[in-house]
C-alpha cells in the first residue's frame, strides 16, 4: 500500500511569514512528486514538481526533497492570503499519483 | 479548449440511477486518470489509461464502476445503481506521458438522493 502521509492543519500563519508544509511517503521507489494547491469547491492546481534531491525555487515557492528519509516539503515566502487554501502533496512511483489527504493553510492578514 | 474538459459539473442522481461522466483530456496527452474526492479529503486514485488501454483499475471500489476511453482520447467513467456512498467529486486528469506532472478539469460533483 501506497502511502502519502501530510498533516491535515489547519496551518495558521500570518501574513509575511514563510509556511513550511511537509509530507512522507512510504513508496522507496518513488520518482516524481508534486504539489498541488486547491481551492475550496475547485480542482487540485499544480504548483511545483521536484525529481531529484535537493531544493527547487520558483518564484515564492520553494520545493525540498529528500529521498532517503522520504520526505518532501514546500516553503512559501512571504505569505499572502490568496494563498490560503489545502495543500496536496502527490507522489508518484511509475505511473500513477498517489495523494495525501491535504493541509489547509491559512494566511491571516 | 486548452485545459481537461469534464461534463457535467454537477450531477444529482436518485439512488439506482446509472450515471455516466465524461473527461475531454488535453489534446496529445497520453495519461488519463479518474480520481474520486470526497468532502475534506485528498483525491483517491480510481483507474488510469494510457491511450486507450486501460492499464489499472483497481482504484475501482465496485464492480458498479467502469471507465473506457475507446479512442484514446476523451473517457467515460460510468457508475451503475449508484448509492449515496458514491456521493464526491470525480476528477479527471491528464498527463503528456508517464512520470511527469498531470492536470486536472474541474471535476463533477455527483450526489446521490
Amino acid at each position: 500500500q501506497k502511502e502519502v502521509e501530510q498533516n491535515s492543519g489547519p496551518l495558521s500563519v500570518p501574513e509575511g511569514a514563510i509556511a513550511s508544509l511537509n509530507c512522507t511517503y512510504s513508496d522507496r521507489g518513488s520518482q516524481s512528486f508534486f504539489w498541488y494547491r486547491q481551492y475550496s469547491g475547485k480542482s487540485p492546481e499544480l504548483i511545483m514538481s521536484i525529481y531529484s534531491n535537493g531544493d527547487k525555487e520558483d518564484g515564492r515557492f520553494t520545493a525540498q526533497l529528500n529521498k532517503a528519509s522520504q520526505y518532501v516539503s514546500l516553503l512559501i515566502r512571504d505569505s499572502q492570503p490568496s494563498d490560503s487554501a489545502t495543500y496536496l502533496c502527490a507522489v508518484k512511483h511509475s505511473t500513477t499519483p498517489t495523494f495525501g489527504r491535504g493541509t489547509s493553510l491559512i494566511v491571516h492578514p | 479548449g486548452a485545459g481537461v474538459s469534464q461534463s457535467p459539473r454537477y450531477k444529482v442522481a436518485k439512488r439506482g440511477q446509472d450515471v455516466a461522466l465524461r473527461c475531454d483530456p488535453i489534446s496529445g496527452h497520453v495519461s488519463l486518470f479518474w480520481y474520486q474526492q470526497a468532502l475534506g479529503q485528498g483525491p483517491e486514485f480510481l483507474t488510469y489509461f494510457q491511450n486507450e488501454a486501460q492499464l489499472d483499475k483497481s482504484g475501482l471500489p465496485s464492480d458498479r464502476f467502469f471507465a473506457e476511453r475507446p479512442e484514446g482520447s476523451v473517457s467515460t467513467l460510468k457508475i451503475q445503481r449508484t448509492q449515496q456512498e458514491d456521493s464526491a467529486v470525480y476528477l479527471c486528469a491528464s498527463s503528456p506521458s508517464t512520470g511527469v506532472e498531470a492536470f486536472f478539469g474541474q471535476g463533477t460533483r455527483l450526489t446521490v438522493v
